[in-house]
């Protein structure tokens, strides 16, 4: 049910942006891209989410293509507590979160 | 912002007994909760649906008889496994909204901290 894809694992060296993919090309016009990591053994925890325009907060931004078949989210200046499994989600109708399986990002010092 | 809250958030049993895990909203009222399990290693997998004041709404291959939900007030909801075996271990966790419903994409979805259930 999970309409994204993402590469099951990434490196990035601490202070170093991590650009994190995902794949979303069944989309549907009224569809959110969510993004949220899970570190280990605890609740998932929201980062950043958006429709068509890329975002940013404090956490992290969101740049999701012109045809949103595809987005990155990218920690600016990845820390060791960045270290975790982050999940790109696209929220249907419905409101249902359907996981797929997720990048587990390793940051290293 | 928005807070769930889960209980307990780990817990031990024996085959054969029930266990009953509760998930609350503490500063939003959530008409809609959801139930995910997630194995080690593994994603998370959506179980159900809770509706406030109704059934619940399960995904295929959840046993509904196995996993009772009750949605019985606006921040409450509980999921309870019956008659546990150790197939049942998992890593249960819940998450709700304050808005769900039709122009609620934007809205994000808070998640509970999870509870762990070892059935021996």
């Amino acid at each position: 049910d999970a309409k994204t894809t993402q590469p099951p694992s990434m490196d990035c060296a601490e202070g170093r942006a991590a650009n994190l993919p995902c794949n979303h090309s069944t989309i549907s016009g009224n569809e959110y891209v969510y993004w949220y990591r899970q570190i280990h053994s605890q609740g998932p925890q929201y980062i950043i989410h958006g429709l068509k325009n890329n975002e940013t907060n404090e956490m992290a931004s969101l740049i999701i293509t012109e045809d949103r078949k595809s987005s990155t989210l990218i920690l600016p200046h990845a820390t060791l507590r960045d270290t975790a499994v982050y999940y790109c989600i696209v929220r249907v109708p419905g409101n249902q979160f359907y996981f797929g399986t997720g990048t587990s990002l390793t940051v290293i010092p | 912002g928005a807070v769930v809250s889960q209980h307990p958030s780990w817990v031990i049993c024996k085959s054969g007994t029930s266990v009953k895990i509760e998930c609350r909203s503490l500063d939003f009222q959530a008409t809609t909760m959801f139930w995910y399990r997630q194995f080690p290693k593994q994603s998370l997998m959506l179980m159900a649906t809770s509706n406030e004041g109704s059934k619940a709404t399960y995904e295929q291959g959840v046993e509904k008889d196995k996993f009772l939900i009750n949605h019985a007030s606006l921040t409450l909801s509980t999921l309870t496994v019956t008659s546990a075996h150790p197939e049942d271990s998992s890593f249960y966790i819940c998450s709700a909204s304050p808005f769900t419903g039709v122009g609620s994409g934007a809205n994000v979805l808070t998640f509970g901290a999870g509870s762990r259930l070892t059935v021996l």
